[in-house]
């Protein structure tokens, strides 16, 4: 089991959804790091999280330290808001080079 | 544009071959990491780089070396390929000495390497 679950795995919305994307962790976390992965591969971060709220443009992340849980909200998709979009945590144990990366949610959203 | 420059961008390999993956970037970053992404699975690094000079091993080494040629490339070298080791791989850098800061992370395209 990994350490860090993303759900759902695959999710598809029509343009204007509001979309939820989960993230759970069973480790001990500082912060946690919501990641998009454009269908061309490159890989940019979108938010550090170590508490409460945080919003840009049309996304938001929450999290719950104590509940071990993230979510990424996108409110208005977009068909470019299409993307894998990725959650990872610090490794407590393996120093400052390590992360733990989720599996990845596939969002496609349609015009 | 400036960033992180992977090359190739595919490649097809049958079991045995060599190859090297050639990762540069041109931000002056100290660190460089080497990641891989598989179905089913989160990224996972090979190894990584804290500065010019040095290199370190990361969670899945095995199958795999690599060098960091000066401050701006780091290749990854596949000696013999093995279809376990069909990928598709990412090079990343990190802006501040030697810590990994996902935050300020820049990613490259990724190659995607199919081993048969």
């Amino acid at each position: 089991k990994n350490e860090v679950e993303q759900s759902p795995q695959n999710l598809t919305a029509q343009e204007g959804e509001f979309i939820t994307i989960n993230c759970s962790y069973s480790v001990g976390i500082s912060a946690l790091h919501w990641l998009q992965q454009h269908p061309g591969g490159g890989i940019v971060s979108l938010f550090m999280l170590s508490s409460g709220k945080k919003k840009h443009g049309r996304l938001i992340a929450t999290i719950n330290i104590q509940e071990k849980h993230s979510s990424l909200h996108i409110t208005a998709s977009h068909p470019r808001d299409s993307a894998v979009y990725i959650c990872a945590a610090p490794s407590p144990t393996s120093g400052t080079y390590k992360y733990i990366f989720g599996t990845g949610t596939r969002l496609k959203v349609l015009a | 544009n400036a960033g992180v420059t992977q090359t190739p961008k595919f490649q097809v390999l049958k079991t045995g071959q060599s190859m090297t993956l050639q990762c540069a970037q041109d931000m002056n970053h100290n660190s460089m990491y080497w990641y891989r992404q598989d179905p089913g699975m989160g990224l996972r690094l090979i190894y990584y780089s804290a500065s010019e000079g040095t290199t370190d091993k990361g969670e899945v080494p095995n199958g795999y070396n690599v060098s960091r040629l000066n401050k701006r490339e780091f290749s990854l070298r596949l000696e013999s390929a093995a279809p376990s080791q069909t990928s598709v791989y990412f090079c990343a850098s990190s802006v501040l000495g030697t810590v990994f800061r996902l935050m300020e992370a820049f990613f490259g395209q990724g190659t995607r390497l199919t081993v048969v």
